[in-house]
């Protein structure tokens, strides 16, 4: 199975600051059909997860601007530009390339 | 707008069977390419994707639960059913139900059921 690795753990971040995210899988995300599906979520405290970026790079409707994702092969990245104070929680990435799917340990952003 | 609604037992007794039922609202889960499925995330530990049923009956099992798990779909209802046998405490998790667009594209999450495996 296809391990998904995340780093850091747990990411501290003064207000207005910019933040990221690495993730990286065993294996090639790169489907047979050209595409790599990659995601990732973002869970606040008590809630579910909500999808925030798909197919590596697409952000969800409704999510800000802030948010980036960049990557190809093994190697993918999150990016906030400025965090806000409702980015607090935990974000995943997931690999969908391969079966069964999987997803990274989490990143717990909290602020300074 | 999708609204997908766990309900189930909160507490299972070790070697019995956890149940779960999914109701679906908002959309159809016989909706061509769409698949309907379930997520768990246990204490402390990774989410890990479950199973799911594609729109036309279809099952999807993670291998390491493929022996004691069931999905199921009923159409009349707009439901998909759980079913995971032999229960240990390591199957104590918030499960959650899950609209899958393909390539465990999950887009949509239902906001969970903690599930206790204790005696």
């Amino acid at each position: 199975d296809v391990v998904m690795t995340q780093s850091p753990l747990s990411l501290p971040v003064t207000l207005g600051q910019p933040a990221s995210i690495s993730c990286w899988s065993s294996q090639s995300l790169v489907h047979s059909d050209g595409n790599i599906y990659l995601n990732w979520y973002h869970q606040r405290p008590g809630q579910s997860p909500r999808r925030l970026i798909y197919k590596v790079s697409n952000r969800d409707s409704g999510v800000p601007d802030r948010f980036s994702g960049s990557g190809s092969g093994t190697d993918f990245t999150l990016k906030i530009s400025r965090v806000e104070a409702e980015d607090v929680g935990a974000y995943y990435c997931m690999q969908g390339t391969h079966s069964p799917g999987a997803f990274g340990q989490g990143t717990r952003l909290e602020i300074k | 707008q999708l609204q997908l609604q766990e309900s189930g037992p909160g507490l299972v007794k070790p070697s019995e069977t956890l149940s779960l039922t999914c109701s679906v609202s908002g959309a159809s889960i016989t909706s061509s390419g769409s698949f309907w499925g379930w997520v768990r995330h246990p204490p402390g530990k990774d989410l890990e994707w479950i199973g799911s049923v594609s729109y036309d009956g279809t099952t999807y099992y993670n291998p390491s639960l493929r022996s004691r798990l069931t999905i199921t779909a009923d159409r009349s209802r707009n439901e998909i059913s759980l079913r995971l046998t032999s229960v240990t405490a390591a199957d104590t998790a918030v499960y959650f139900c899950a609209r899958d667009r393909g390539h465990y594209d999950i887009d949509q999450w239902g906001r969970g059921a903690l599930v206790t495996v204790s005696s």
